[in-house]
């Protein structure tokens, strides 16, 4: 499995803009990059998903250099309701579907 | 379209107690999971099914049991509760013709006394 570090914990205030690496050294080749969002009692929801380059979408931006080894998160202008926890997951059908979390990290947005 | 349903939503058992946590899901998915997800931790892969018919151990299956019933339902059952399975569990669901992408169940609230 293509295991991932993250950094534990972020701290912003209001109007930065944040972004959240994820290392993933040993993804395969057709491995995707996808990152998810929790807030507290929640399940997770999809945010973003690439494989290399760059994807934006109305949300975030995924930054993945050429060697895909890692990616990088990034939030423009956060707002309070960016407080939540981001995991950043490594898969495909490689892993027979088996999709397991790191232990993702938590951002924190002051005012 | 309701997604991934769980019930039940909350539940407290006493230790050594049976009980089946149901899934079900409308989106037409080959792929469904089990993770658990104790306080201040992050999500934890119990079981999975991969396809009708099939299923896989993840990285915390003791204690557990599940049947993919059909290709819409997947449920967990703990045979003998213990307080160590108090936790949020969330079913999910996945689409490998985009790419793995997952879709979570609002959870189920389940303590053990």
């Amino acid at each position: 499995l293509a295991k991932t570090t993250q950094p534990i914990s972020m701290d912003s205030y209001e109007g930065q803009e944040v972004n959240i690496t994820c290392s993933h050294n040993n993804i395969a080749t057709n491995d995707y990059i996808t990152w998810y969002q929790q807030f507290p009692s929640q399940g997770p929801r999809f945010i973003i998903q690439g494989y290399k380059t760059k994807v934006t979408n109305e949300v975030a931006s995924l930054f993945i250099p050429a060697d895909r080894k890692s990616s990088t998160l990034s939030l423009p202008r956060v707002s309070l309701s960016d407080t939540a926890v981001y995991y950043c997951l490594v898969g495909g059908k490689k892993y027979g579907n088996k999709l397991v979390f790191g232990a993702g990290t938590i951002l924190r947005v002051k005012s | 379209n309701a997604g991934v349903t769980q019930t039940p939503k909350f539940q407290v058992l006493k230790t050594g107690q049976s009980m089946t946590l149901q899934c079900a899901q409308d989106m037409n998915h080959n792929s469904m999971y089990w993770y658990r997800q104790d306080p201040g931790m992050g999500l934890r892969l119990i079981y999975y099914s991969a396809s009708e018919g099939t299923t896989d151990k993840g990285e915390v299956p003791n204690g557990y049991n599940v049947s993919r019933l059909n290709k819409r339902e997947f449920s967990l059952r703990l045979e003998s509760a213990a307080p160590s399975q108090t936790s949020v569990y969330f079913c999910a669901s996945s689409d490998e013709r985009v790419r793995n992408t997952i879709y979570f169940g609002e959870g189920s609230w389940l303590t053990v006394v």
